[in-house]
């Protein structure tokens, strides 16, 4: 166990809706990353954020949108869903914005979108 | 830009037999080179790193990689495989100053008994 925590699990919803993915991190992690796996563009870097703040951005589409609350958890807001959304989206967490090699991985939500 | 490439999205070895992992990275300048790990219904796990000490790294269940300039190379290697071993790798690749982490595209290592 990563200490890193994502729901939902698994999410099933159709084209055009919108969902919200959900992450708290490692107790004491201040920065938080998500990531986008799919098959045929692998893993993706989305978005970071240190301690609320935006820290880096990756090919993040203008349809999604990520916050980081005051509490640490972070919420990645996907909208307008399309058929080519459909991928395993993972949270890390790790204790400062430049140690990528000390990420902790959740275990991901599945995203369907029929 | 950095990036890395793995050569070959599916790899099966027998058990036992030597385990091999291509990655092949591009940087401008020095980079640091990691392999992670990822077990099914699992998120991704550290399995080493390379951040310009030695060459030779070796990290955790047995494995080891070697960094070669001369190559660009980072290959992932175990003598002998275990049915364990059976997930998906993915080599990834940071240079000083970008505190992005970029990822291949991953290799799915299958082990036959």
């Amino acid at each position: 166990d990563s200490g890193v925590t994502q729901t939902p699990k698994h999410l099933i919803t159709a084209t055009g809706q919108r969902v919200t993915l959900r992450c708290s991190p490692r107790s004491g992690d201040l920065s938080v990353y998500w990531y986008q796996q799919s098959l045929d563009q692998g893993l993706q870097f989305l978005i970071q954020y240190y301690n609320g703040e935006e820290r880096a951005k990756g090919n993040i589409l203008e349809r999604f949108s990520a916050q980081q609350f005051p509490d640490l958890h972070s919420e990645l807001n996907l909208s307008s869903l399309e058929l080519g959304d459909s991928a395993l989206y993972f949270c890390a967490s790790s204790v400062a914005f430049n140690l990528e090699e000390k990420l902790f991985f959740g275990s991901g939500t599945q995203l369907s979108v029929l | 830009a950095q990036s890395v490439t793995q050569l070959g999205s599916h790899v099966s070895v027998s058990e036992g037999a030597l385990v091999l992992l291509r990655c092949n990275y591009s940087s401008s300048v020095p980079p640091y080179l990691f392999w992670y790990v990822q077990y099914p219904n699992q998120g991704l796990q550290l399995l080493l790193k390379y951040t310009s000490a030695a060459t030779l790294v070796k990290g955790i269940n047995g494995f080891e990689a070697e960094f070669k300039k001369s190559e660009t190379s980072f290959h992932l290697t175990k003598p002998s495989a275990h049915m364990s071993d059976a997930a998906e790798y993915f080599c990834a690749v940071r240079i000083f100053g970008n505190e992005k982490l970029t990822f291949g595209t991953g290799t799915r290592l299958t082990i036959i008994p």
